[in-house]
């Protein structure tokens, strides 16, 4: 089956810039993650989807981030003004419905933000 | 506050040796336990998970230990190969944290892992 696809691969930006990513997750999965990886550390999870509903985003900067999912399926993060500690990669994920279902992840974006 | 902490930043093994990666975790409600692994400029890949009712799982070279009294776990690879070398990242869930963090994984920050020729 194919993996989560996301896009862009890389973006350069400059600060107070706007920049969108978008993700499509395996076919069927019912839940997708997105995460942002600071460099030198692990995965952080901005926002959770069950289907196209929003179950999770305690960590999501709320005053400059969002993100929604269209339908179901496909997802779109979107920062807007950028800052310079948005430098990240930001990987989706997605999983089947069950509490072990193993996430699957998707090649991330990485986001430079001059 | 660091829920789940890998404490080596890195490991250097040599080709057929064991690879021994150790994580520890805080929070006592997290029930399972994965480790991933990351090559450069890619999405982490899925590599073996615990149930906190096992002490062990086997996956051909890859074996995970779990101590739930002193929260740790450990990851050991057997042999080691050069394509081992990668970045490994332990991550922890919990099946009792409400419907809100279902299935939520919080990640430690990651081990380099060099296996040598």
């Amino acid at each position: 089956e194919a993996g989560v696809a996301q896009s862009p691969r890389y973006k350069i930006i400059e600060k107070r810039q706007s920049v969108a990513f978008w993700c499509n997750p395996i076919s069927g999965h019912a839940t997708l993650y997105w995460y942002q990886q600071i460099l030198g550390q692990g995965p952080k999870l901005l926002i959770q989807f069950q289907n196209n509903g929003v179950v999770d985003d305690s960590q999501l900067p709320k005053d400059r981030f969002s993100a929604e999912r269209l339908k179901g399926v496909d997802s779109t993060l979107k920062i807007q003004p950028a800052k310079l500690e948005d430098s990240a990669v930001y990987l989706c994920a997605s999983r089947r419905q069950g509490f072990q279902e193993t996430q699957y992840f998707g090649p991330g974006t990485r986001l430079l933000v001059l | 506050d660091q829920q789940v902490k890998q404490n080596s930043p890195s490991l250097s093994v040599q080709e057929g040796r064991i690879s021994i990666l150790n994580c520890d975790y805080t929070n006592s409600m997290f029930d399972y336990f994965l480790w991933y692994k990351k090559y450069p400029a890619e999405g982490p890949t899925f590599l073996i998970s615990i149930s906190s009712i096992k002490d062990k799982n086997e996956d051909g070279r890859f074996t995970v230990f779990l101590n739930k009294s002193a929260k740790h776990l450990s990851l050991h690879i057997v042999p080691s190969q050069p394509g081992d070398s990668a970045v490994y990242f332990c991550a922890a869930s919990s099946s009792n944290a409400g419907g809100t963090s279902y299935g939520k994984l919080t990640f430690g920050q990651g081990t380099i892992l060099t296996v040598h020729p």
